[in-house]
């Protein structure tokens, strides 16, 4: 398996508190990626990182925001989160943008 | 409008036998493409790619092939065993910048013993 982490991979809380998940590789990628996973609607990428301090959005971006301060670690935070960002997120590494993307094991968030 | 789909959300196939996944694209750009495989409560698995200067490619037991005319895209997954139940996803890349991709919603793969 491609050196990617996640944490937590579980986390429950309430609607309006901040979060923040986080993805660590090992590979030394280029390319991070974060994906939402939801039933009906397959993965959709919410943000990615091509570079250190360089992101930009995917298509599902709003009410969330992301930082990549090491190439090593990719950060999601969900400002105050609400009950529609209940979902599974993954994280995903890329060397060169053009080819595969690896996959981290995921986080299953409960916004209640 | 752009979009990946697949043509069936759930295939059942006798242990032993070829199973076919199949998947449509709309976006004539596209030059990438990937198919993953994913089992419950884990990640998706990259399982094989092709570029769109390629027909075939085929890796262990499995086989992509792409047919641009009709912007379709196959998998092939020879004698299918128990362990390759799991749901199994196509994405394109549209060759943009950054690498994103654009995933099919997904085909539930159950082999019978």
């Amino acid at each position: 398996d491609a050196g990617i982490t996640q944490s937590p991979r579980h986390k429950v809380t309430e609607t309006g508190t901040p979060v923040t998940l986080r993805c660590h590789q090992t590979e030394n990628h280029r390319y991070m990626y974060w994906y939402r996973q939801d039933p009906g609607h397959g993965l959709r990428l919410i943000h990615y990182s091509y570079g250190v301090k360089d992101t930009d959005k995917g298509e599902v971006s709003d009410g969330y925001s992301v930082s990549r301060s090491k190439t090593e670690d990719f950060l999601l935070t969900l400002e105050s989160a609400t009950s529609s960002q209940t979902s599974v997120y993954f994280c995903a590494i890329s060397s060169t943008g053009r080819n595969e993307q690896y996959f981290g094991p995921g986080t299953r968030l409960t916004v209640t | 409008g752009e979009s990946v789909g697949l043509h069936l959300p759930t295939l059942s196939v006798q242990e032993g036998d070829n199973s076919i996944i199949n998947c449509a694209y709309s976006n004539s750009a596209s030059d990438y493409f990937i198919w993953y495989k994913q089992e419950s409560g884990k990640g998706p698995q990259f399982i094989i790619d092709i570029r769109s200067n390629m027909d075939k490619r085929q890796g262990q037991r499995v086989t992509v092939l792409l047919n641009k005319t009709v912007k379709h895209l196959s998998l092939q997954i020879a004698a299918t065993q128990p362990g390759d139940s799991a749901v199994y996803f196509c994405a394109e890349n549209k060759g943009n910048q950054g690498g994103k991709l654009i995933f099919g919603q997904g085909t539930e793969l159950s082999v019978k013993p």
